[in-house]
């Protein structure tokens, strides 16, 4: 696997606003996934997507995938402060170990 | 729920004792793995185990040590704990090629003094 790089390292928004993270990677993958950590605790699975697939939804999440440029953005809408986080994204190759980024913290002020 | 638990949530340890962090998970997954997590340089892989008994050196080995005797069991060793050993530690399993994504335990936050 390989490290994603998350862009912005910092994020802060209103209430009610969209948030967007971006990711960038090398070479290509399987699939990419998304994950969040609430501070001090693990890290959660967000959402996953293949590298056939251009855009995924979950809830108030939308991911997509560009293969072409080695990128994809996480998008979170209606931004809650339960959302206030960090953002890693991991982009996978065959069997081999996650690699992650720095991330993004997100803070959405209320 | 299927989960990873992570046997301490927070520790306190001297230098130079021998220290076992555990991590259990009840998915049935093959894959194990165990990170450390610190400001400014993120999640790093120590040790990840594909199997029983099969074990892989990640990024930062030096000082530890694993064993996975049982598939649902992966347990980190600090042979001699060491103040920079200080850190959050991290426990995550998945299916072969991560289909599913990680699970993530819920950590364990080791102080040595």
């Amino acid at each position: 696997s390989q490290q994603g790089e998350e862009d912005p390292q910092a994020l802060s928004i209103q209430e009610g606003e969209n948030a967007t993270m971006n990711c960038s990677y090398k070479t290509s993958i399987n699939n990419l996934q998304w994950y969040r950590q609430n501070s001090g605790r693990g890290l959660v699975h967000l959402i996953l997507i293949r590298s056939n697939e251009r855009e995924k939804h979950s809830g108030r999440l939308r991911v997509t995938l560009d293969t072409s440029k080695k990128s994809s953005s996480l998008l979170i809408t209606a931004s809650r402060a339960a959302d206030t986080a960090s953002y890693f994204c991991a982009a996978i190759s065959g069997n081999t170990p996650l690699v992650f980024g720095k991330g993004t913290r997100l803070s959405v002020i209320a | 729920d299927v989960k990873v638990t992570q046997s301490s949530r927070y520790l306190v340890k001297r230098t130079g004792e021998k220290v076992f962090l555990e991590c259990v998970q009840d998915m049935d997954h093959e894959n194990m793995f165990w990170y450390r997590q610190d400001p400014g340089l993120g999640l790093r892989l120590i040790y990840f185990s594909y199997d029983v008994k099969m074990k892989e050196k990640g990024d930062i080995p030096e000082g530890y040590s694993v064993s996975r005797e049982k598939k649902e069991r992966f347990s980190l060793i600090l042979e001699s704990a060491s103040t920079n050993q200080t850190s959050m530690y991290l426990c995550a399993s998945s299916s072969f090629q991560a289909s599913y994504g990680y699970t993530f335990g819920s950590g364990t936050r080791l102080t040595v003094v």
